[in-house]
């Protein structure tokens, strides 16, 4: 199996801040990568595919990079709205695997 | 619009057969390229994917728990059942379904099911 590993596990911030959160695949994936986001109680939510394409309906500052085994996704102006859990998920092979996510908190 | 939800028994009891059905609208699996899967979420812990079937029958199961897992649909009724038996209570979780419409991303989501198992 694929393993995920995201870092860091958490990470303060402020609003307006840039935040990276990164994710490190233990094979290569290409680009078959996606990002997350998770609100408590909710459901997560496809913001970014194939490691750099914005999901419709996504605001533009986020954004994904990376292939192979490094992967980054970047808030460019952190919102009120985007604290919150992030996880990364290969999508290259079976079974499908997750990162353990990045909590995105207040500072 | 697309919508899934999931659906079964909040309670199960250790050891006990788990049917959860998720039932969704806005697109069919009968067609060429649509996929559901199920993923689990234990609380306060990361996702964890299960299984997937496809729109040409296709399934796809989890390494560690394909011996206990069933995925199956009904394209006339628009669901997709879950079977996972000898349930366990480190199975306590959210159940979610997901649809797939590219590649294996998760473009849409139910908002989840909470099972726990408990005697």
């Amino acid at each position: 199996d694929i393993q995920m590993t995201q870092s860091p596990s958490s990470v303060s911030a402020s609003v307006g801040d840039r935040v990276t959160i990164t994710c490190q695949a233990s094979q290569g994936i290409s680009s078959w990568l996606a990002w997350y986001q998770q609100k408590p109680g909710k459901a997560p939510k496809l913001l970014i595919y194939a490691a750099s394409s914005l999901q419709s309906g996504v605001p533009s500052r986020f954004s994904g990079s990376g292939s192979g085994t490094d992967f980054t996704l970047t808030i460019s102006s952190l919102q009120p709205e985007d604290f919150a859990t992030y996880y990364c998920q290969q999508a290259n092979s079976f079974p499908l695997t997750f990162g353990g996510g990045t909590k995105v908190e207040i500072k | 619009q697309v919508t899934l939800k999931e659906s079964g028994p909040a309670l199960v009891k250790p050891t006990q057969t788990l049917t959860l059905t998720c039932t969704f609208s806005g697109f069919s699996l009968s067609t060429s390229g649509m996929r559901v899967s199920w993923i689990r979420q234990p609380p306060g812990k990361a996702l964890e994917w299960l299984a997937r079937i496809d729109w040409d029958d296709d399934k796809f199961y989890s390494t560690s728990l394909k011996t206990r897992l069933t995925i199956s649909k009904d394209t006339s009724k628009n669901q997709v059942v879950l079977t996972m038996t000898n349930m366990d209570p480190v199975d306590t979780a959210t159940y979610y379904c997901a649809r797939i419409s590219y590649r294996n991303y998760f473009d849409y989501w139910g908002q989840g099911t909470l099972v726990t198992v408990s005697s």
